[in-house]
């Protein structure tokens, strides 16, 4: 069974910075892209990064260029997302998921607030 | 940046009956190999969001047959035939042709 486990989230301040993890089990890691994806309360789904199965390649939405930066480490079956001078419109649930975004994780929240 | 623009549904749907969810993206989502890159997703209240088609048409596995999405490059409809409880709840679609990978803003789904 595909497990994806978030976390990492809390209360940070703005300007400040946060990183999350996603331990992932059930299929083999380093054969697969992985996103990041964000709810913001009430709100819709926001994409937020993409990386290839090997590290090699990474994309992101404008908003989050040059602040966040996702990684993976394929030993470890681990996606991270480095978040950088955080701000308050970043507050959201953060979801990893499989780039094919057949399989998801249970999310976690992020609030940047002072 | 390809925008996608959801309908809305008339509701409460009554159980039973069937629904259909439109889409509409800014863009062709029909790419050099033939497919398109057009996704749908159920996000029940509280839950993670589950994919239900990929490929505009091609159901994910253990997605029920009454789910079926059609359309053209730029024009996309989910049909969910018999509604049931547990289709309630909202639904997306996403372009995964380019990035950034957008979605719809949502369609909520109520039944009576």
């Amino acid at each position: 069974e595909v497990q994806l486990v978030e976390s990492g989230g809390g209360l940070v301040q703005p300007g400040r910075s946060l990183k999350l993890s996603c331990a992932a089990s059930g299929f083999t890691f380093s054969n697969y892209g992985m996103a990041w994806v964000r709810q913001a309360p009430t709100k819709g789904l926001e994409w937020v990064a993409t990386i290839s199965y090997d590290g090699s390649s990474t994309y992101y939405r404008d908003s989050v260029k040059g602040r966040f930066t996702i990684s993976r480490d394929n030993a470890k079956s681990t996606l991270y997302l480095q978040m950088d001078s955080l701000r308050s419109e970043d507050t959201a649930t953060y979801y990893c998921a499989r780039a094919n975004y057949g399989d998801w994780g249970q999310g976690v929240m992020v609030t940047v607030s002072s | 940046d390809i925008v996608m623009t959801q309908g809305v549904l008339p509701n409460p749907v009554p159980s039973g009956e069937s629904a259909s969810i439109t889409c509409r993206s800014s863009k062709s989502l029909v790419y050099k190999d033939g497919k398109t890159y057009l996704n749908w997703f159920l996000q029940r209240p509280g839950q993670s969001p589950q994919l239900l088609t990929y490929w505009m048409s091609t159901r994910a596995s253990g997605v029920s047959d009454r789910f079926s999405g059609s359309g053209s490059g730029t024009y996309f409809t989910l049909k969910i035939s018999r509604v049931r409880a547990e289709d309630a709840g909202v639904y997306y679609c996403q372009q995964v042709r380019e990035y950034p990978n957008t979605f719809g803003a949502g369609t909520k789904l109520e039944l009576k």
